[in-house]
């Protein structure tokens, strides 16, 4: 199966603050990665798909961007409501997900 | 607005079975892949099988294969997830999500509310 590493495993951050998360694959995936958001005891929720388009309903402060092995999420201005958990996931096989990337207040 | 519903929480002894069922409501159901995804206390998510409704079989991990289930009732627009001889690491939240026809979005977009599953 492919490996999804992401990094790093949590962060802290303060509201307005711009944050980068990373996902690496253990094999080129080409674009076949997505982006979930998993507030704290809440079902994960899509945010980014095939690597950098945004899911409808989703604010335009998340972005996402990368090719083959190397996946970044980027949130421009972190709100309130952004400190949760993230993961990635890739679609090229069988899905896996990476380890997940908590952002909690600084 | 499509919503996908679970079942309520269990609570099994170990070497028991338990069956999760998740109903789509609204929109289409034939044509979608229903995936399975656990996550243990504090831990990240993992895929154990799917299973598209109109096709009718099912693909699961390597690792759940021996003892996963995993069927669809088109009459009823639900799935279920069937886990035989729990084990104490069983105990988790069970989701289903959605992955749509759409070739263009291949990701689950759609999550049910998850299932908590206790065994002990």
């Amino acid at each position: 199966d492919i490996q999804l590493t992401q990094s790093p495993s949590s962060l802290s951050a303060s509201v307005g603050d711009r944050v980068t998360i990373t996902c690496r694959a253990s094999q080129n995936i080409k674009t076949s990665v997505n982006w979930y958001q998993q507030p704290s005891g809440k079902a994960p929720k899509l945010l980014i798909y095939s690597a950098s388009s945004l899911e409808s309903g989703v604010p335009s402060r998340f972005s996402g961007s990368g090719v083959g092995t190397d996946f970044t999420l980027t949130i421009r201005s972190l709100q309130p409501e952004d400190f949760a958990t993230y993961f990635c996931q890739q679609s090229f096989g069988v899905p896996t997900f990476g380890g997940g990337t908590t952002v909690e207040m600084k | 607005q499509v919503q996908l519903v679970q079942s309520g929480a269990e609570v099994k002894k170990p070497g028991s079975s338990v069956k999760v069922s998740c109903t789509a409501s609204g929109g289409t159901f034939s044509m979608n892949a229903f995936g399975w995804v656990r996550q243990a206390p504090g831990q990240g998510l993992e895929w154990m099988g799917g299973i598209i409704p109109f096709f009718g079989t099912p693909n699961y991990s390597r690792k759940f294969r021996d003892r996963v289930t995993i069927t669809a009732d088109q009459s009823t627009t639900t799935t279920f997830l069937e886990l035989k001889s729990l084990r104490s690491d069983d105990a988790a939240v069970y989701y289903c999500a959605r992955v749509p026809p759409d070739a263009d979005k291949p990701a689950f977009d759609l999550w049910g509310q998850g299932t908590l599953v206790a065994v002990s």
